[in-house]
């Protein structure tokens, strides 16, 4: 079965620090991959996807991530993080095969940015 | 745009009593999914909709859990009798094809 795990569950940083978390998903087939971000008391908010083409994605609020189909990962990044980047991060999956249309989450990754 | 709306934002009952959570997805969006959200977990696929359709409830646990969506549009997720176990953040989320997943901000079921 396809799934998706994140590395790291708790993650604490000084601000200005770089951040890297983890993603890799078991699926050898093409895939849509997402990270989504859940700041207290929210919804899920979309920061990133990609679907094709330059495996280095940008998304919003100086995040990127970069898809490394050898690999079969999904790493976020960030250069410099700040105290409002406080919040849990999901990588999510979304295996192109058949008729699953389902987004596979992996278990979630917790940022704590120290002021 | 509006996005998707979920309503209530809470709900706390008492476990063997039933209890119902609405979705309105966005406009046009065809596909609506049902995710349930466990305390430090990553959301898990309930139940998925095209249009009228559920295509996918094989993690729906039929016994207790039911859903529909009538007209293709709003959408109702239903739990009866409500176990402990329940208790989670239940997330609807709508789609047009598969490109992009807009999330509502879930109801928070407490059983008691």
């Amino acid at each position: 079965a396809q799934s998706v795990s994140q590395h790291n569950h708790h993650v604490i940083l000084s601000e200005a620090a770089s951040l890297e978390l983890g993603c890799n998903y078991s699926y050898g087939g093409t895939v849509n991959l997402f990270w989504y971000v859940q700041y207290p008391g929210q919804h899920l908010q979309l920061l990133l996807k990609y679907f094709s083409g330059d495996p280095l994605v940008k998304g919003i609020k100086g995040f990127e991530a970069e898809f490394i189909k050898s690999k079969f990962s999904f790493n976020l990044r960030k250069p410099s993080v700040q105290w409002s980047d406080t919040a849990e991060y999901f990588c999510a999956v979304n295996c192109l095969s058949g008729n699953t249309g389902k987004l596979i989450f992996g278990q979630g990754t917790t940022l704590q940015v120290k002021p | 745009e509006a996005g998707v709306v979920q309503s209530p934002r809470y709900k706390i009952i008492e476990k063997k009593q039933p209890v119902a959570f609405w979705c309105n997805p966005i406009s046009g969006h065809n596909t609506l999914y049902w995710y349930r959200q466990n305390l430090g977990q990553g959301p898990e696929l309930l139940i998925r909709y095209e249009n009228e359709e559920a295509v996918d409830d094989s993690q729906l646990p039929k016994d207790r859990f039911s859903a529909e969506r009538l007209k293709g549009v709003d959408s109702t997720l239903k739990i009866q009798p409500a176990e402990l176990g329940d208790s989670a953040v239940y997330l609807c989320a709508s789609s047009l094809a598969r490109n992009g997943y807009t999330f509502g901000s879930g109801t928070r079921l407490t059983v008691v």
